[in-house]
C-alpha cells in the first residue's frame, strides 16, 4: 500500500527541539526517491520547507532540518517558536503509483 | 520571481465538470526542467496530488482520479488547466496549481521531485 505516515500532532514548548516522522515503504522513501517536507500555516497554501530529503530553500531558517534513513524520514526543528505552528506535510514519489503521495500531515503546536 | 495564480469558478454542481486555469507568469510554462501540476486540500483535511504534466504533453495521473482528470497546456497563453468530470461532494476542495521539479530518467522528465512555488488556492465546491 502507497501511503506516507506522519504523527497527527506533536507539540513543543518555545526553543526546544522537535522531530516530526515520516514512514513509508519499498516503493517510495525506501526505493530512494527524496522526501520533501512543506509548512502550511492555517488560511495559506503550502510552502517548501525542505526540499531532496535535506536541502532548505533560499530564506527557510536552518532552524529547520531534514534526514532520511532506509523507509523513513524526519524534519527537525530546533529553537521552537510560536511563528512555527503550522501543519507540516512530507511528500515522495511512489513507483508503484507512478506519482506524488504526500503524508497525511502533522500538526504542531508551540506550548 | 515565479508566481501561479489560480482561476475558475467557485462553484460546480454534481456529475459536471469542474474547470480551472492555472495563469504563471515570472517564467516561461516551456521550462526544460519543470512540470506542472494541481493538488487539492478538502476542507480540514490533507493534500492529495491530482496530477502533473510537461509542457510537450506529457501527462501523469493520480491512479484514484485518472477516469475523471484531463490536464491541458496552452504555450502561448502561459497557462495550464485542469478538467475534473463526474464530480460529487468529495470533490469539494482548495484547488492548488503548482510547478513540479523533475528528473530525467531515460531521456525523459519525471515528475519524480517536489512542488514550489504554489499558488494561493481557489476553493471549489460541489452542490446543487
Amino acid at each position: 500500500q502507497s501511503v506516507l505516515t506522519q504523527p497527527p500532532s506533536v507539540s513543543g514548548a518555545p526553543g526546544q527541539r522537535v522531530t516530526i516522522s515520516c514512514t513509508g515503504s519499498s516503493s517510495n522513501i525506501g526505493a530512494g526517491y527524496d522526501v520533501h517536507w512543506y509548512q502550511q500555516v492555517p488560511g495559506s497554501a503550502p510552502k517548501l520547507l525542505i526540499y531532496a530529503s535535506n536541502s532548505r530553500p533560499s530564506g527557510v531558517p536552518d532552524r529547520f532540518s531534514g534526514s532520511k534513513s532506509g523507509t523513513s524520514a524526519s524534519l527537525a526543528i530546533s529553537g521552537l517558536q510560536a511563528e512555527d505552528e503550522a501543519d507540516y506535510y512530507c511528500q515522495s514519489y511512489d513507483s508503484s503509483l507512478s506519482g506524488s503521495l504526500f503524508g497525511g500531515g502533522t500538526k504542531l503546536t508551540v506550548l | 520571481q515565479l508566481q501561479l495564480q489560480e482561476s475558475g469558478p467557485g462553484l460546480a454542481k454534481p456529475s459536471e465538470t469542474l474547470s480551472l486555469t492555472c495563469t504563471v507568469s515570472g517564467g516561461s510554462i516551456s521550462s526544460s526542467s519543470y512540470l506542472w501540476g494541481w493538488v487539492r486540500q478538502p476542507p480540514g483535511k490533507g493534500l492529495e496530488w491530482i496530477g502533473t504534466m510537461y509542457y510537450s504533453g506529457n501527462t501523469y495521473y493520480n491512479p484514484s482520479l485518472k477516469s475523471r482528470v484531463t490536464m491541458s497546456v496552452d504555450t502561448s497563453k502561459n497557462q495550464f488547466s485542469l478538467k475534473l468530470s463526474s464530480v460529487t461532494a468529495a470533490d469539494t476542495a482548495m484547488y492548488y496549481c503548482v510547478r513540479h521539479a523533475g528528473g530525467y530518467k531515460r531521456g525523459e522528465i519525471l515528475p519524480v521531485k517536489w512542488f514550489d512555488p504554489w499558488g494561493q488556492g481557489t476553493l471549489v465546491t460541489v452542490s446543487s
